[in-house]
């Protein structure tokens, strides 16, 4: 049981790349959803997902999308990086909505 | 918009010390509020609340929550450097889809 798992764990991109940080879960869990953390900015919601086919916006959307395929997997696409979103980001999933969400362990973006 | 307040922003304090961390909040239909410890990585979860007054409590640690004056308070009795971490404190609305955090208290315990 690897609970949330997030790759790659370290990236580095150039200004106007494209990418997508993988997120997967293996405890069946319907609830999903995406994170940066900045530092002083605490962790801001960019995306959520209540189930496989269904997704939301979160606090700071802008410049990320997201699919939700299957039960097991939310990947978050970065269209165009821009330098501000240089930032971690974390996955999470729940069995019960946002409550007492599983968080995975965080890749750390940098966007020249 | 849903906020939350957490104080103080750092702290320092010797192994052995208690501490109280402090969270209030502002949420349309408040639903409930968490508490989360973060090391180097992952936030991990410590409590849920949703009942003003009744405390929950996990070893040296508990939390408790008053919803009238909007505000919970993270309790570490006999602190280990081992508590060192950023607490972040989280509320839920009614609708359960969204967590609103807190920027996080860092704590720092030495010897």
């Amino acid at each position: 049981n690897a609970g949330v798992t997030q790759t790659p764990k370290f990236q580095v991109l150039k200004t106007g790349q494209s990418m997508t940080l993988q997120c997967a879960q293996d405890m069946n869990h319907e609830y999903m959803s995406w994170y940066r953390q900045d530092p002083g900015m605490g962790l801001r919601l960019i995306h959520y997902s209540v189930g496989a086919g269904i997704t939301d916006q979160g606090e700071v959307p802008n410049g990320y999308n997201v699919s939700r395929s299957t039960t097991e997997d939310f990947p978050l696409r970065l269209l165009s990086a821009a330098p501000s979103q240089t930032s971690v980001y974390f996955c999470a999933s729940s069995s019960s909505g946002a409550n007492t969400q599983y968080f995975g362990p965080g890749t750390r973006l940098t966007v020249l | 918009e849903d906020k939350v307040v957490q104080s103080p922003l750092s702290l320092v304090v010797h192994e052995g010390d208690t501490v109280t961390l402090n969270c209030s909040y502002e949420v349309t239909n408040f639903r409930s509020l968490l508490w989360y410890k973060q090391e180097k990585k992952a936030p991990t979860f410590l409590f849920m609340l949703t009942s003003s007054g009744i405390e929950k409590k996990s070893g040296r640690l508990s939390s408790i929550l008053d919803k009238k004056e909007l505000f919970s308070i993270l309790n570490i009795t006999a602190t280990q450097t081992g508590d060192s971490a950023v607490y972040l404190c989280a509320v839920l609305p009614g609708t359960a889809s969204k967590l609103t955090f807190g920027t996080g208290t860092r704590l720092q315990v030495t010897l």
